[in-house]
């Protein structure tokens, strides 16, 4: 149980362009969904706080009109990321938390390489 | 504000040699701890969890005892073999269940396990 899936798991685009990546929470619901980026050998940085229903609320030093987040429904977050430029080429990774229990875990997803040309 | 200090790697290993990972933890209150492991090109994954002191969380032959006196929560496996080598990640997180519960996390350990 607990599956986040992620979609896609791999882009190539120009730069300029916009990308969607997804997050799903497939088998329960997910009051709150993360977003973190993960350059190569490092740690998971946290981007943004995802709560459904509700804006974002975006880490110190994100740009939110960058990054838009959506989480329209308990089981589903999108992240667009605006106007994409070589130096966003990251690898995305979101996750899910269950609603309404305390010391649950967070469940992550296999994470989106974006590449930006 | 909270911090997971981790044992830096990179960790090399023969198979069936014995693993720790250490982890050591600032935080206010009682925080939960994980461990999540990563393999190469994908997303993280829970491998084991220990929600208050004294607690032993353990999985996949994987252990890790909360010891709130050393504030550390090391992961150990008696037997590693070729398919444990990924990155390893210490992770805290608050005790509370409120909407913003956020996991702080250490900087990874690669382990590497050779035949």
């Amino acid at each position: 149980g607990a599956v986040v899936s992620q979609h896609p798991s791999w882009v190539i685009c120009k730069s300029g362009t916009s990308v969607k990546i997804e997050c799903r929470s497939l088998d329960f619901q997910a009051t709150t969904m993360f977003w973190y980026r993960q350059f190569p050998k490092q740690s998971l940085m946290l981007m943004a706080t995802s709560n459904e229903g509700s804006k974002a609320t975006y880490e110190q030093g994100v740009e939110k009109d960058k990054f838009l987040i959506n989480h329209a429904s308990l089981t589903l977050s999108t992240l667009t990321v605006t106007s994409a430029h070589p130096e966003d080429s990251s690898f995305y990774i979101c996750s899910a938390r269950v609603a309404g229990y305390s010391n649950q875990p967070q469940h992550f997803g296999d994470g989106t390489r974006l590449s930006i040309l | 504000g909270d911090s997971v200090t981790q044992m830096e790697g990179p960790v090399t290993l023969s198979e069936e040699a014995f693993l720790t990972i250490n982890c050591t933890y600032t935080a206010t209150g009682y925080p939960s701890l994980f461990w999540y492991v990563q393999y190469p090109g994908e997303g993280l994954q829970l491998l084991l969890k220990a929600t208050k002191a004294d607690d032993k969380g353990s999985n996949k032959g994987f252990e890790a005892t909360y010891r709130k006196e050393t504030t550390s929560f090391h992961l150990e496996k008696g037997s590693v073999q070729v398919s444990d080598s990924a990155v390893y990640f210490c992770a805290l997180g608050p005790n509370s269940g409120g909407s913003n519960y956020k996991l702080t996390f250490g900087k990874g350990t690669l382990l590497t396990v050779n035949p």
